[in-house]
């Protein structure tokens, strides 16, 4: 695709549900990345994928989160048990090559509200 | 781990006039600026970005410059127009991971 696409664009679960959200980055990029952006606030590092593997998981916030990624294309972000303060706006971005400066594609986030 | 700091958190400025966000980071390694603008429910986009063998570059109205002694790199927009009006991001990466400032509200009054 033309650009960074993430789904779903909004999702409102029930307390303790599981959550997946998808991101399909731009065709032959190699790092992938998630943030959580809350109301209002900065973009907080969640993950990194350097092709399929994850050499930075330090930004997940609990064990109730977890990412893959497969064929060095298409990542899910998974909360389990959602809770409250899981509501935010998670954002996923792409990059061409793992470890050399260059932009940053991000996509239009996945809004997530836990009831 | 690199630290990222960001100034104002907000800033009104009549269009025309210039608008200046200041941020700084902590870890020398870094070598890559980016800036990035995000509108309301949009993903950030690029700006303007600057690497460290270059203290200033200029984009038509937009103007990053790096100081690299001092660790901070600002952002210069002139002649403010009211589409400017958005939250703007600064960044530092050694190439890995990125460092995110915690956002600056710019808003341009007609």
């Amino acid at each position: 695709g033309a650009g960074v696409s993430q789904s779903p664009s909004n999702k409102v679960t029930e307390k303790g549900k599981d959550v997946e959200l998808r991101c399909d980055p731009i065709s032959g990029h190699t790092a992938l990345y998630w943030y959580r952006q809350r109301l209002g606030q900065g973009l907080e590092f969640l993950i990194y994928f350097q092709g399929n593997s994850a050499p930075d998981k330090s930004g997940l916030p609990s064990d109730r989160f977890s990412a893959e990624r497969t064929g060095e294309s298409v990542s899910t972000l998974t909360i389990q048990r959602t809770q409250q303060e899981d509501s935010a706006v998670y954002l996923c971005a792409s990059s061409l090559v793992a470890g050399v400066p260059g932009e940053l594609f991000f996509g239009e986030g996945s809004r997530l509200t836990v009831l | 781990g690199e630290n990222v700091e960001q100034h104002p958190s907000t800033l009104s400025v009549q269009e025309g006039d210039s608008a200046v966000i200041k941020c700084t980071y902590s870890d020398s390694a870094s070598n890559y600026f980016p800036w990035y603008k995000q509108e309301l429910g949009k993903g950030p986009q690029l700006i303007i970005d600057i690497r460290s063998n270059v203290g200033e570059k200029k984009d038509q109205r937009i103007a990053v410059t790096l100081n690299k002694t001092a660790k901070h790199f600002s952002l210069h927009i002139t002649e403010t127009q009211p589409e400017d009006s958005a939250v703007y991001f600064c960044a530092a990466t050694t190439g890995n991971q990125f460092y995110f400032g915690t956002g600056t509200s710019l808003t341009v009054i007609p």
